[in-house]
């Protein structure tokens, strides 16, 4: 079974541009979780989908956002990129049924904002 | 409220030692109790995950302990492993496996 694909794994902005992450879950996986990842404040929540529907996020400016597609393939956009904006970028697909809780991340897309 | 605070950030065990990583949070509407293995150049890793109707729960050489009045939980690692040298992280979660707040890792270390 193929595992969480990311895509692009590295990329370098300037600041005030904007970036598009893209995430495909694992077959059959509904959820997609988003995640950002630094040295000085660990791991955060981005957002949540489910079936194309946000249905969590976190505590971040409206200048990230995501949706996911019918397949579940889940993208972010982070627009008027900032230095702070620095970090490597997680994606995690999950399957919640009655007898299993599975949770795959992927490698993750790491970001440079310069 | 919404606070997940993990210790000790860095932990050196020798093998077959036991390793014990300890959370605490603040939301008492959380009810899913994650933890992830990280390796460097990874993304985390699932390890083992407790809902709070139960007090332990594990599985292999891992073992959740999860104190609901004292709103704690620890991971166990027994004959920890130089394998087993990674960044641990717990977090804590209500509603779904998503949406979660993250401690801040520790650095386990094991030494041969």
């Amino acid at each position: 079974k193929a595992g969480v694909t990311q895509t692009p794994r590295y990329l370098i902005k300037t600041r005030g541009q904007q970036v598009t992450l893209s995430c495909s879950p694992i077959s059959g996986h509904r959820s997609v979780s988003w995640y950002q990842q630094t040295p000085g404040q660990g791991l955060q929540f981005l957002f949540e989908y489910f079936s194309e529907t946000q249905r969590n996020k976190g505590n971040f400016p409206g200048r990230f956002s995501g949706r996911q597609f019918s397949n579940s393939r889940s993208e972010m956009n982070v627009s008027t990129l900032e230095l702070g904006d620095s970090a490597l970028y997680l994606c995690a697909s999950s399957l919640l049924t009655a007898t299993q809780e599975t949770q795959y991340f992927g490698p993750g897309t790491r970001l440079l904002v310069l | 409220q919404q606070q997940v605070k993990q210790s000790p950030q860095s932990l050196i065990v020798q093998k077959g030692g036991i390793s014990i990583i300890n959370c605490a949070y603040e939301n008492t509407a959380f009810d899913y109790f994650p933890w992830y293995q990280q390796f460097p150049g990874k993304g985390p890793a699932l390890l083992i995950a407790i809902r709070p109707d139960v007090s332990e729960k594990k599985e292999g050489r891992f073992t959740i302990s999860f104190n609901k009045s004292a709103k704690q939980f620890s991971l166990h690692i027994m004959d920890s492993q130089p394998g087993d040298s990674a960044t641990y992280f717990c977090a804590a979660g209500g509603g779904s496996q998503g949406n979660l707040i993250f401690g801040k890792g520790t650095k386990l270390s094991v030494k041969p």
